[in-house]
């Protein structure tokens, strides 16, 4: 079984629906999750960046951590064509990990006008 | 601009042939890394380095090697012995350890293709 397990998709959803992307992990310490977006052929963008459970919101983004249930998910609002990416969980456990990250497989969402 | 850059952006080399990609900082970050990233597989972790001068092996480092030399370089030499060498490589840096802060940035990648 694989540390994080993220739903590959591929999604497709009509322009201005609010989209769910989520993540599960088995590792209890993992305190620190980010999202990233990835176009085809760049790097990785750094969408979100949150600690321990809560929600954070930036815009069209929120992303919500659910340590107890070790599920975290990134919504997004009003989905535009230019939100058609690879949508990437990240997590680590801070301390002496030595910022080591650990990765989803990403979620490939298509939003049609 | 603040950022990270890598050269270059393709490369094609014959099976058997060592080859170095680049990868440059100019964040004043400490810690840099080395992934690749294959089809339905995610990012794997390659290297990756805290300080000048220190550096340790990921889940994947077989067949690849690493310096760090300076503070905003990190190349990566893709060997002879490194079985499926095509893939996208990708580039990352983060913050002082000490800040707290354990977000990565990534450069644009580089697509190695070996035939």
């Amino acid at each position: 079984q694989k540390e994080v397990e993220q739903d590959p998709g591929p999604l497709s959803v009509p322009e201005g629906a609010i989209v769910s992307l989520n993540c599960t992990y088995s590792n209890s310490a993992f305190q620190y999750f980010m999202w990233y977006r990835q176009y085809s052929r760049k790097g990785p963008e750094l969408l979100m960046y949150t600690y321990s459970s809560g929600n954070k919101e930036d815009g069209r983004f929120t992303a919500q951590v659910d340590k107890s249930s070790k599920y975290i998910s990134l919504f997004i609002r009003d989905s535009q064509p230019s939100d058609s990416a690879t949508y990437l969980c990240a997590m680590s456990p801070g301390g002496t990990s030595y910022g080591k990250l650990t990765f989803g497989q990403g979620t490939i969402l298509t939003v049609h006008p | 601009d603040g950022g990270i850059t890598q050269s270059p952006k393709y490369l094609f080399r014959k099976e058997g042939q060592n080859v170095t990609l680049s990868c440059e900082q100019n964040l004043n970050h400490d810690a840099m890394y080395w992934y690749r990233q294959d089809p339905g597989q995610g990012l794997r972790l390659i290297y990756y380095s805290q300080i000048v001068n220190d550096f340790q092996k990921g889940d994947i480092a077989e067949g690849y090697s690493v310096s760090r030399e300076k503070k905003e370089s990190f190349p990566l030499t893709v060997t002879s012995a490194q079985k499926n060498p095509t893939a996208f490589y990708l580039c990352a840096s983060s913050p002082n350890l000490g800040t707290g802060s354990y977000e990565q940035y990534f450069g644009p990648g580089t697509r190695l293709t070996v035939t």
